[in-house]
């Protein structure tokens, strides 16, 4: 059971370049959903899926793109690179059902130059 | 909106010693959970302690203890017999029955003295 894996851990960006972060899950959860964590700001949601072909958006949506094809993974789209979005991004996933831990990726870390 | 807040940026605590690190939210669902996650600098995050809204006693896991008032709408998180490896950021985090949305303090920087 790997858990919750992402990739890449580290990436350097120029703005301006597109890419895409990918995140799987093997516990079969319903729930995936990415955030961002900026120094003093602890975690904000970006996007978040409930189950294969659903997607909403979070708290902090603008400039990037999700979908959700099949309950494993849920790749985070970034279209056209800005430094603003220089920050480590965390994949996480629950099951729908109950309210309790929701387990989280490592983490990427994204550098945009 | 601000959610949750933790007013704590940064803690010290002697080894073997207890510490609180405080949490407030702010609701009106009256049916939520809330959260207690550490992240050592090794950047993973870890799931310590939950504390649903409706449960009537306190959550406890190991050295982990929840002081929840309802009321003054408060999720203190106590760590009892602090060890170096406590040393870490600490965040807390709420979600509502009705938002998938779960939502995270700004954090508080534990570091524990030998």
């Amino acid at each position: 059971n790997a858990g919750v894996t992402q990739t890449p851990k580290f990436q350097v960006l120029k703005t301006g370049q597109s890419m895409t972060l990918q995140c799987a899950q093997d516990m079969n959860h319903e729930y995936m959903s990415w955030y961002r964590q900026d120094p003093g700001m602890g975690l904000r949601l970006i996007h978040y899926s409930v189950g294969a072909g659903i997607t909403d958006q979070g708290e902090v949506p603008n400039g990037y793109n999700v979908s959700r094809s099949t309950t494993e993974d849920f790749p985070l789209r970034l279209l056209s690179a800005a430094p603003s979005q220089t920050s480590v991004y965390f994949c996480a996933s629950r099951t729908l059902a109950g309210a309790n831990e929701q387990f989280f990726g490592p983490g990427t870390r994204l550098t945009v130059l | 909106a601000q959610k949750i807040t933790q007013t704590q940026p940064g803690m010290f605590v002697q080894e073997k010693e207890a510490v609180t690190l405080d949490c407030t939210y702010d609701t009106s669902d009256p049916s939520y959970g809330l959260f207690w996650y550490k992240q050592p600098s090794s950047g993973e995050m870890i799931f310590l302690i939950y504390q649903g809204s409706y449960d009537q006693q306190n959550a406890t896991e190991g050295r982990y203890s929840l002081n929840f008032q309802k009321a003054r709408k408060s999720a203190n998180l106590v760590i009892s017999a602090s060890q170096l490896g406590d040393s870490a950021m600490y965040f807390c985090a709420m979600r509502e029955s009705n938002n998938n949305d779960m939502r995270f303090g700004a954090g508080t920087r534990l570091t524990v003295k030998p």
